[in-house]
């Protein structure tokens, strides 16, 4: 059965570095995501990206965030300068179309810990 | 999106039927209906969807009622590997999808 895969499992980082997190959709999907959820909180929208572009962002989404698609397979986000508060699991996610009956498929996740 | 309303914790005996409902009263016409659960920290895990009819996978059933504005997400035969937060979600053409808190469900032996 297809899968998201993300790479690594488990990321430590010290504030101010900066960390890239990476994501292989399935293959036919055009549309990703990424989500993330702090310890104990909801899981949180941060962007959606199709065609080489971001769909949608959220507050979150900063200027410390960004997302690349650099070949026909993976799906990155990099963020610029890590603080404390980042410290969450991040979920990529991928989805067929953006029709509203087209299910997204997420990944087991990267735990980031800034220290 | 609309939001949803659902039961903060239910529990389930081993192999009776796990009944998870959810309340999205101010749906519109072209909002799905979609179910995921978390297991521990694991990314979401699609369960099934629908728009008005009734839809049924290997996983799970999903009734939603004629006026769309409840649904309730059936397990027709919870195991303990099906302890997890369940959400409801509803959503539109190109959004992401919009998690609350769900429902933490305790399937016991």
């Amino acid at each position: 059965e297809p899968e998201v895969t993300q790479t690594p499992s488990h990321q430590v980082t010290q504030m101010g570095q900066e960390v890239i997190l990476r994501c292989v959709p399935i293959s036919n999907h055009l549309y990703f995501y990424w989500y993330r959820q702090i310890l104990g909180q909801k899981v949180e929208f941060l962007v959606s990206f199709y065609n080489n572009e971001i769909s949608e962002k959220s507050e979150i989404f900063d200027d410390q965030f960004s997302v690349e698609r650099p070949d026909g397979s993976n799906f990155t986000l990099k963020i610029r300068s890590t603080k404390l508060e980042d410290s969450a699991m991040y979920f990529c996610a991928s989805s067929g179309s953006a029709l509203a009956n087209s299910e997204a498929f997420f990944g087991q996740g990267t735990r980031l810990t800034v220290v | 999106d609309a939001k949803t309303t659902q039961p903060t914790s239910m529990d389930c005996a081993e192999g009776r039927a796990a009944n998870l409902p959810c309340n999205h009263s101010t749906i519109s016409g072209n909002e799905y209906v979609y179910w995921y659960r978390q297991i521990h920290s694991q990314g979401p895990q699609y369960i099934i969807h629908g728009l008005k009819n009734n839809e049924t996978n290997e996983m799970a059933s999903l009734i939603i009622t004629e006026d769309r504005k409840s649904s309730t997400l059936i397990l027709p035969h919870a195991t303990l590997r099906d302890t997890a937060v369940y959400y409801c979600i509803v959503r539109q053409y190109g959004n992401k999808l919009v998690f609350g808190a769900g429902t933490i469900l305790r399937v016991k032996s």
